[in-house]
């Protein structure tokens, strides 16, 4: 079982988009639909914001969107701002009640 | 609202045992289909899902730590537990404990998380 693929960094400028990819097995992101993303700043827990591919909880901006294609996932966050600044990390279900998460992704709001 | 809070020592010497535990408010450790997480995170690196505890006391780890994982329920105080056999330094994390609804469901609220240091 291996951690999901992540690049580890991504930027933009404040009202731009960006797209951070995490690939994974037909295993774990291309079998199932239970990749979730999370969110995490500097010394804080990781939240919650994309779960089941592409579903946002309750109180996280539409402006976070998250698709699949193939052994692909990818979470998009369009109209940067500076707060959206921080690690960002995959997670996808893997099978036999297990789960992997990626590398992380740090994104830099220039 | 539901609350998660870790607690234990945060230093252990090598080959020693690690045990940490995960205090939960606003929901009840017996609540039927919840599956009670841990996580952790080395220094500056990634996330890794260790394993939980569902239905009273079945578990699940992942493969590369199951020979020295062990996750137990105290209903009773409303808390799970993490144990971690003959820890390296590799073990030093911080580590997590989160709730996922149901089996599928994600980890969601987590832990303010607790820094262990595997050192002599």
């Amino acid at each position: 079982q291996s951690a999901l693929t992540q690049p580890p960094s991504a930027s933009g400028s404040p009202g731009q988009s960006v797209t951070i990819s995490c690939t994974g097995t037909s295993s774990d992101i291309g079998g199932y639909n239970y990749v979730s993303w999370y969110q995490q700043h500097p010394g804080k827990s990781p939240k919650l914001m994309i779960y089941e591919v592409n579903k946002r909880p309750s109180g996280v901006p539409d402006r976070f969107s998250g698709s699949k294609s193939g052994n692909t996932a990818s979470l998009t966050v369009s109209g940067l701002q500076a707060e959206d600044e921080a690690d960002y990390y995959c997670n996808s279900y893997a099978g036999s009640s297990t789960w992997v998460f990626g590398g992380g992704t740090k994104v830099t709001v220039l | 609202q539901v609350q998660l809070q870790e607690s234990g020592p945060g230093q252990v010497k090598p080959s020693q045992t690690l045990s940490l535990t995960c205090t939960v408010s606003g929901d009840s450790i017996s609540t039927a289909y919840a599956y009670w997480t841990w996580i952790r995170q080395p220094p500056g690196k990634g996330l890794e899902w260790i394993g939980y505890s569902y239905d009273s006391g079945r578990t699940h780890y992942t493969p590369s730590l199951k020979s020295r994982a062990f996750i137990s329920i105290d209903a009773s105080k409303n808390q799970f537990s993490l144990t971690l056999n003959s820890v390296t330094a590799a073990d030093t994390a911080v580590y997590y404990c989160a709730r996922a609804t149901t089996r599928l469901a994600p980890f969601d609220p987590w832990g303010q998380g607790t820094l262990v240091t595997v050192s002599s």
